[in-house]
């Protein structure tokens, strides 16, 4: 099957500096990726849906402009957390989907962010 | 709106015993895709299967085995002889079918499965 990456794999970092999680899909074009977040013992939520060449489409409740999604190319989406604060400690997954006819969704192998 | 529920928080077996996780589901769409994945301790997503709601005849994959009854809105999946390796939780997932294709999954809120040696 397809291929998801997502760097880094795990990152800590201090309360109000920012941090960039990169989704990459290596083997196919995804003019759509997903965000997802899963706090511990949790479900995943959806945060964001990531258009290339358009604006991330935010859920409910996410906060766009403290969750910045660039989806600058058919390969790359970026999410960058800015003036992380402890309660934005989670797991972050992305997932991306192959075109048509299949519409396959590949998820990367996650990031986990602690911010102390 | 669309809603899994995974009504089993946590289960514990014995190794080689057969065990059944439930999942039921509520959508208007008339298409849908149904999904099971696999979240080990490292907590990347192990895909499973997914199941077009044309398609309601059971699957079998090795030890695993998928029930999808349209009728009670569930798609269960059971795994018979059980090994600890199994240990981890499973997440049931749901997901509109559209021309697009960008449609995300809505996520039940998993059953944690120990399987005990």
């Amino acid at each position: 099957g397809a291929v998801v990456s997502q760097h880094p794999s795990r990152v800590i970092c201090k309360s109000g500096t920012s941090v960039k999680i990169e989704c990459r899909s290596l083997d196919f074009q995804a003019t759509t990726m997903f965000w997802y977040r899963q706090f511990p013992k949790q479900s995943l939520m959806l945060m964001a849906t990531s258009n290339e060449g358009s604006k991330a489409t935010y859920e409910q409740g996410v906060e766009k402009d403290k969750f910045l999604i660039n989806h600058a190319s058919l390969t790359l989406s970026t999410l960058t957390v800015t003036s992380a604060h402890p309660e934005d400690s989670s797991f972050y997954i992305c997932s991306a989907v192959t075109g048509d006819p299949l519409y396959e969704q590949y998820f990367g192998p996650g990031t986990r962010l602690t911010v102390t | 709106a669309q809603k899994v529920t995974q009504a089993q928080t946590e289960i514990s077996v014995v190794e080689k015993e057969d065990v059944t996780l439930d999942c039921v589901y509520e959508t208007r769409d008339t298409t849908y895709y149904l999904f099971w994945y696999k979240q080990p301790p490292s907590g990347e997503l192990v895909f499973l299967i997914r199941r077009n709601s044309f398609d309601e005849q059971n699957e079998i994959s090795g030890r695993y085995s998928w029930n999808f009854q349209k009728s009670t809105s569930s798609f269960n999946f059971t795994i018979t002889a059980s090994q600890v390796v199994d240990s981890a939780v499973y997440f049931c997932a749901l997901s509109e079918i559209s021309d697009s294709g960008n449609t995300p999954l809505v996520f039940g809120k998993g059953t944690r499965l120990s399987v005990i040696a």
